[in-house]
């Protein structure tokens, strides 16, 4: 199992410029997540899709960031116009949700993103 | 809305010794999901340890072991015998029952000396 795969795994941009993060989550798991990382505020939650719907995106910061998983393989965050205030390493994870319910996040390798 | 607190932002141990990560919690739910993750350098998360809240026994995963206090909403993170590989940022997660996504807190960097 190849995990969780994120592209690009740096992406140094302009200010404005448009920029699109991709993960593929790991096959048979039917929960993906977005996260964003910061020094300044941690590990916060932008976006989850269940079974390819999107669940809950209240984290999503404003209207210049939107989220698309047109399959059960992929997934896409999109920042346009990009700016300096959005410089952080985006994380995407997968679950699987089950019966259980215990099951466990599993993170990519996250996007480190500067924008200039 | 959940909360999850980790009160020290950095942590040092030495090699073989004991450490112990705090984390509290606020909720009001009675049936929940909590975790400790690992980042190292190289960025990439990994789950250390899990509990659900309804056992009560303590989950313990080799050297890695929790303290968990349902009442006093604490779930802290116990590593024995530190190894230099141990060395990481920690964070603990909550995640409520029928719910899919989880909270997490804010770190604690933890140094190993050897």
């Amino acid at each position: 199992d190849a995990g969780v795969i994120q592209s690009p795994r740096h992406e140094v941009t302009e200010m404005g410029q448009e920029v699109t993060l991709r993960c593929k989550p790991i096959s048979g798991h039917n929960s993906l997540f977005w996260y964003r990382q910061t020094m300044m505020r941690g590990l916060e939650l932008l976006i989850y899709f269940n079974n390819n719907v999107p669940i809950d995106d209240s984290g999503m910061p404003e209207d210049r960031f939107s989220a698309k998983m047109p399959n059960a393989s992929f997934s896409t965050l999109k920042i346009q116009p990009s700016e300096p205030r959005d410089s952080a390493v985006y994380f995407c994870a997968s679950q699987k949700r089950s019966t259980g319910r215990n099951e466990k996040l599993f993170f990519g390798s996250g996007t480190q993103l500067s924008v200039l | 809305a959940q909360t999850v607190t980790q009160s020290q932002p950095e942590m040092s141990v030495q090699e073989a010794e004991t450490v112990t990560l705090s984390c509290t919690y606020d909720t009001s739910e009675s049936d929940y999901y909590l975790f400790w993750y690992k980042q190292p350098p190289s960025r990439q998360m990994i789950l250390v340890i899990r509990q659900e809240a309804y056992k009560q026994q303590n989950a313990t995963e080799n050297r890695f072991s929790v303290n968990f206090q349902k009442a006093a909403k604490s779930f802290s993170l116990k590593i024995s015998d530190s190894q230099l590989g141990d060395a990481a940022m920690y964070f603990c997660a909550y995640r409520p029952p029928n719910a899919g996504k989880s909270t997490f807190g804010d770190g604690t960097t933890l140094t190993v000396k050897p």
